[in-house]
């Protein structure tokens, strides 16, 4: 069946330095692909989105890549800090409905 | 606004037993989701509304789930009876339509089964 999953299940990177977590997705039909942070205790939190007839859409500190060529999606940010320790989750939507992936850790050494 | 509010945050009930979670979406968001969270399985929509209406139910893990929206500022999600595989975070989340694509999550509750 159509799933989305992740590359790695944790990533850490030192205070400062840029992040970048990937995604690969199998649904072709979905519109469009959201990154999510979940930080423990908390529910997942929208981060930033992207359609499907776009490539690249930038935020603050953070943006996100789609290559539907290889079905691969990645967030990047930029100047990683203490507060962007959390698990992230790509997500990709189709009739109105989300399909998460399993999730990856980002942990931030000082 | 306060956000999604799902009560209550944690509970702890035994095998059998009726559980029924709760949930107030943002004011004036139309859309409302019921996910379930594990580490075996992630996060996965069990059922979601639209106007107060389910859409689709076939997250639904079985007959022993059900889910109803009385009105738009009110949902509950309830286990009769629950088993100790049901133990998991369950999350609601609302969204407005035409309001982007941002599905807003509450804090879950955290369901235990004995």
């Amino acid at each position: 069946g159509e799933s989305v999953g992740l590359h790695l299940p944790t990533l850490s990177v030192q205070e400062g330095d840029n992040s970048i977590i990937n995604c690969a997705y199998s649904n072709s039909a979905s519109d469009y692909f959201i990154w999510y942070k979940q930080e423990s205790g908390k529910g997942p939190q929208f981060i930033i989105d992207i359609r499907s007839n776009m490539d690249k859409r930038q935020g603050q500190r953070v943006t996100v890549l789609l290559n539907k060529t290889v079905k691969h999606l990645s967030l990047q940010i930029a100047a990683t800090q203490p507060g962007d320790s959390a698990v992230y989750f790509c997500a990709e939507n189709s009739d109105s409905k989300l399909t998460f992936g399993k999730g990856i850790t980002l942990s931030v050494r000082p | 606004d306060a956000g999604v509010i799902q009560s209550p945050r944690h509970e702890v009930t035994e095998m059998g037993q009726e559980v029924t979670l709760r949930c107030k979406p943002i004011s004036g968001h139309d859309y409302l989701f019921w996910y379930r969270q594990t580490m075996m399985r992630g996060l996965e929509l069990l059922i979601y509304f639209n106007n107060n209406v389910p859409i689709d139910d076939s997250g639904m893990p079985e007959d022993r789930f059900s889910a109803k929206m009385p009105n738009a500022s009110f949902s509950t999600l309830k286990i009769q009876p629950s088993e100790p595989r049901d133990s998991a975070v369950y999350f609601c989340a609302s969204r407005l339509a035409g309001g982007g694509n941002e599905q807003f999550f509450g804090p879950g509750t955290r369901l235990t089964v004995l």
